[in-house]
């Protein structure tokens, strides 16, 4: 079982749905949670750390779940420039050091 | 600001040889990361340097290694190139965020082909 886990998708949404992903780990030990996105053959960006008590930034709400170990990430009312593929990254402490990544949701969002 | 930056963007090599790739961290960074991302797969952790020091580790094998100069730029080194080694390889550099975790920034990353 890998570490952190993503349904791969395709997620295929129109514009204006609300879409969500959910991310579970295995490491009940873990202590700082993040989503990046990618666009294809370019570099993971990050999206938005994810703190225990949930948080929103704009169209973008992330949550975290310890107790059942997930992660959820909600996208609002999506735009075509949100295709990309989306990746959990869960880490041990609260420094960068030995991110772990998921491989990815892939989102496609049509006219 | 210039972001982190990597050098090269594509590199062909073949199999048995050795590779250097170079990474400058964004600014006021201290913390350099290096990942490796096979086709359809998430980044996979590979080191992290801190202070000229390598600091963890991921599962790999001691044929790559790597370095982190003064200014906190850093290279990673492969020898003996197997197939199995092509993939595009990342450099992320870290800074404390808002909340108090660490935020990797990545850069364009190197794309290896052994061939």
């Amino acid at each position: 079982r890998k570490e952190v886990e993503q349904d791969p998708g395709p997620f295929n949404v129109p514009e204006g749905a609300t879409v969500a992903f959910n991310c579970t780990y295995s490491n009940s030990a873990s202590q700082s949670f993040f989503w990046y996105r990618q666009d294809c053959r370019k570099e993971p960006k990050l999206l938005m750390s994810v703190y225990s008590s949930g948080n929103e930034d704009g169209r973008f709400t992330a949550q975290l779940n310890r107790a059942s170990q997930y992660i959820s990430l909600l996208i609002r009312d999506s735009k075509l420039s949100d295709s990309a593929t989306y990746l959990c990254v869960v880490n041990k402490g609260t420094n960068a050091g030995k991110s772990t990544f998921g491989d990815g949701t892939t989102l496609t969002v049509k006219p | 600001d210039a972001g982190v930056t990597q050098s090269p963007t594509h590199l062909i090599k073949t199999r048995g040889q050795q590779v250097t790739l170079r990474c400058s961290p964004k600014s006021g960074h201290d913390t350099v990361s290096w990942y490796q991302q096979a086709l359809g797969q998430g980044p996979q952790f590979i080191f992290q340097y801190y202070e000229e020091e390598e600091r963890q580790r991921g599962n790999f094998p001691d044929r790559f290694s790597g370095h982190q100069f003064p200014n906190y730029s850093s290279e990673l080194n492969v020898n003996a190139l197997l197939l199995g080694d092509s993939a595009l390889y990342l450099c992320a550099s870290s800074t404390l965020g808002v909340a108090g975790v660490y935020e990797q920034y990545f850069g364009p990353g190197t794309r290896l082909t052994v061939t």
